[in-house]
């Protein structure tokens, strides 16, 4: 049973638009949650996260939006540009574990100039 | 920032071999580090959790006696793939928590992967 789910393998924006990028959990002892840029062959890099106490948190063109109530968080990229392409991966830690992270399947993003 | 290294960062060999990946922190402590495992288009799957001088936990389904894993040291944990079969081809990547950092921004940093495929 996935406990994080990406339910969009991809999608597709233009250039300079909105990008948002949704993600759904189930358990509710998250209590942080973080998103992940990744590319082909390469390790996860860290972009934004938020606590479960918070309901936003915003970092240049980054924002992460969290609501607790419907077990949902999304990830804004404004504006998208060429260079964000990449598989964006939602993880979530559970309070309480060594800290290790559940992650979704990700969404490939594509941004077209 | 803190940094990851893994190596090697892509390996090719032959069925029945055993191969070692190793972990390091480079600048922090990590008394925990992680494995994951990822297949094509698929999510980052935790294998197991590494704890420096003890043993690791080990994920459900994952098993202990093939994929073997030392942390002997505060900046070192290293999986070996034991007899080594096209199956266990994937890309493996490991990740550290810096034991000392107070922030919980990032809680885990990563290494690059490491591309196994096995003939």
């Amino acid at each position: 049973d996935q406990q994080v789910k990406q339910n969009s393998p991809s999608l597709s924006v233009q250039e300079g638009r909105i990008s948002i990028l949704n993600c759904d959990y189930t358990n509710s002892m998250f209590d942080y949650f973080l998103w992940y840029k990744k590319y082909p062959a390469e390790g996860p890099t860290f972009l934004i996260s938020i606590s479960s106490i918070k309901d936003k948190n915003e970092d240049g063109r980054f924002t992460v939006f969290l609501n607790k109530s419907a077990k949902h968080l999304s990830l804004h990229i404004v504006p998208s540009q060429p260079g964000d392409s990449a598989v964006y991966f939602c993880a979530a830690r559970s309070w309480g574990s060594q800290g290790n992270l559940i992650f979704g399947k990700g969404t490939k993003l594509s941004v077209k100039p | 920032g803190a940094v990851v290294s893994q190596h090697p960062s892509w390996v090719i060999c032959k069925s029945g071999t055993s191969v070692k990946i190793e972990c390091r922190s480079l600048d922090f402590q990590a008394t925990t580090m992680f494995w994951y495992r990822q297949f094509p288009k698929q999510s980052l799957m935790l294998m197991a959790t590494s704890n420096e001088g003890s043993k690791a936990t080990y994920e459900q389904g994952v098993e202990k006696d093939k994929f073997l894993i030392n942390h002997a040291s505060l900046t070192l944990s290293t999986l070996t793939v034991t007899s080594a079969h096209p199956e266990d081809s994937s890309f493996y990547i490991c990740s550290a928590r810096d034991s000392g950092a107070q922030s919980t921004r990032q809680p885990q940093h990563f290494g690059d992967g490491t591309r196994l495929s096995i003939l």
